[in-house]
This record gives structure tokens, sequence and C-alpha cells, in this order.
């Protein structure tokens, strides 16, 4: 059972398209993240917030806007992606560095489809 | 930065038998996670176990970090262990880097 939820589920947009992928965990945690995985490709870390900062960008496109507006919630917002975004992306979670352990727990991801 | 790698890369199994999965890493860690990755995509932790020994059920996990290496075992396999297998390691910060996996495919 995962307490991370990720919606949509599926998504297909045009590359002038604007949409946001939501992520939502009620496990107390202060730290979460997104993570980008292609297929038959481990995932690679995009973005970490902790405490609702932004602590890690990966060097990620500006296409690719993250948002925490609270300590449960986690946005990205796609504008003007390229086919080569299609990947499932991934949300995780986990207590910050030092305070219970810094394990992760994944979303069921949203695949998205970019055309 | 940390390398990470896994073996075996593919390993095909017959339902009931046992299997050892490694993952070796280039560096002292603070964070060792196992996971499995199922067909639709959901990662699935198996242990959090920068140190030490573990088990859960069928599965068990042990860690030497002076050695940097970490070993998974899973006996009696089953059709559902089927699956992508993915070690992640952490060193500073909440940044995990995953090694590349082991695709294990169950037979019944």
């Amino acid at each position: 059972d995962t307490e991370v939820t990720q919606t949509p589920k599926h998504l297909v947009m045009g590359m002038t398209n604007k949409k946001s992928l939501k992520c939502e965990q009620h496990m107390g945690h202060r730290a979460m993240y997104w993570y980008k995985q292609k297929a038959k490709k481990p995932p690679e870390l995009m973005f970490v917030y902790s405490y609702e900062k932004l602590s890690i960008n990966e060097s990620v496109p500006s296409r690719f806007s993250p948002e925490c507006p609270n300590s449960s919630l986690l946005n990205l917002h796609l504008h003007a992606l390229q086919p080569e975004d299609s990947a499932l992306y991934l949300c995780a979670s986990s207590h910050p560095t030092g305070t219970g352990g810094p394990a992760q727990y994944f979303g069921p991801g949203t695949r998205l489809t970019v055309t | 930065g940390i390398q990470v790698e896994q073996s075996p890369p593919d390993l095909i199994l017959q339902e009931g038998a046992n299997s050892t999965l490694r993952c070796n890493f280039s560096d002292s860690v603070n964070n060792l996670q196992w996971f499995h990755q199922n067909p639709w995509g959901q990662l699935i932790n198996l242990f959090y176990i920068p140190s030490g020994t573990k088990q859960n059920g069928r599965l068990s996990a042990t860690t030497v970090a002076t050695e940097r290496y970490s070993l998974l075992y899973i006996s009696s396999s089953q059709t559902t262990d089927s699956g992508v297998y993915f070690c992640a390691v952490g060193q500073y910060g909440n940044k995990l880097v995953f090694g590349a996996g082991t695709i294990l495919r169950v037979k019944s």
C-alpha cells in the first residue's frame, strides 16, 4: 500500500499545452521529490523540496516548474514539453535527512505522453 | 558522483527457486534502499538498510557498509516476484542515486 498519491495516472498532452501533475502525502514527511523515469531506465531525480523550500534542482529545463504549496502537496507544472519528455513521473516523500531516517516512499506515478 | 552497480542485469528463475541480487557502491552512504518496481510502474519499498541485516517474510537483505555492497535474498520465488529490483543509495542531503536494476522473471 502506498500513502503517496499521484494524479492523474495517465496524461497525454500536446507540445503547446499547459498541464500539471499533482502529488499528495499524509505521512507527515517534510521532504518531497520529483523523479523522471524513461522506459527501461532507473528513476532520475529532478527536484527536492525540504520544508516547502526548493533545495535541489538537478538542472531541469524550465519547461518543468515545481511548486510545493504546503507540506502535504507537490505539483509539477508542465509547459511547452517535447516528445522526449514522455516518461513516468514519480513523486516521493521522506523525513528530511537526520530526522527519523531518510527512507523515501514513492507514489504510483503519472505516465506522460507528449504528442 | 557515487556509482551504483547492480548484478545480475537479468535473472530467470523457476518458481520456488532462491536468488541473490547484489548492489555495489563506490563511496560511503547514509541511505540504502531496495525497491521492487511492478509491471505498472509502482516502486515498492522493500528495505531501508544502510547497514546490517533485515528480514521480511521470504525476503532478506544485508548491507556491509565497510565493504560497500548490499545483497537482497529472495527465497521460494513466486511469479508475483517478477519485475525490476532497484538498489538506491544516498550520501548527503536527500538525493538518492539508483542502480540500473535487475530484471527478474519467475516462471511457473
